[in-house]
């Protein structure tokens, strides 16, 4: 079964809003967890890094007011795209990652409709 | 900056072939290296992992090798079948988990 299980799978929303995603591990300690966007035929980006107990690092052009991460314990991230607009609209992925082992194990993802 | 590229783009195979995809990257410090397979529309499925240690690893009709030194990694996928048609995509892990380009695959009957 997943080991990773991301919420919502699939969002509509207005332009605006805010929307929250979260990602668990459901039998393994993440200190590590990965965020990242995907659209339309093109590999995974990288948006953010989220430790455990710190803040999140960004990557280069990832607005970190736009995209906020709480990495508030060993089993859950969460991502809020803040006020929401179309361009926003994308596959969110989270990842896990193992402390200990350092594999990494992926959620089902999330589909972000912005209307 | 790790870079990681994955060739072909697209590939597309009748059944029973036996394939090579390729991966590689740019900086060879890495902690492993990882195979997965995604279908259209869908999250990801993890395939296989190498650690920086290890030079191969197998699952049933799949074989991944890791040449660090050279930078380069091969998903070998034995005797094809429609079921693997999907996008394949390697990842390697520093502190970062980042991923290739990609590499679609279509198995006909």
């Amino acid at each position: 079964g997943a080991v990773v299980s991301q919420h919502p799978s699939r969002v509509i929303c207005k332009s605006g809003t805010s929307v929250k995603i979260e990602c668990r591990s459901l039998d393994f300690q993440a200190t590590t967890m990965f965020w990242y966007r995907q659209f339309p035929k093109q590999s995974l980006m990288l948006m953010a890094t989220s430790n455990e107990g710190s803040k999140a690092t960004y990557e280069q052009g990832v607005e970190k007011d736009k995209f906020l991460i709480n990495h508030a314990s060993l089993t859950l991230s969460t991502l809020t795209v803040t006020s929401a607009h179309p361009e926003d609209s994308s596959f969110y992925i989270c990842s896990a990652r193992d402390r200990v082992t350092l594999r990494a194990d992926f959620g089902a993802g999330t589909r972000l409709s912005v209307l | 900056k790790q870079e990681v590229t994955q060739i072909p783009a697209a590939l597309s195979v009748p059944e029973g072939e036996n394939l090579v995809l390729n991966c590689s990257f740019t900086d060879s410090a890495i902690y492993n290296l990882q195979w997965f397979r995604q279908d259209p529309g869908k999250g990801l499925t993890s395939l296989l992992l190498i650690q920086s240690s290890q030079r191969e690893q197998t699952s049933g009709r799949l074989n991944a090798s890791l040449d660090k030194s050279s930078g380069r990694s091969t998903l070998y996928i034995a005797a094809s079948q429609p079921g693997d048609s999907a996008t394949y995509l390697c990842a390697v892990t520093t502190d970062k988990l980042i991923f290739g380009t990609g590499t679609r695959l279509q198995v006909f009957p």
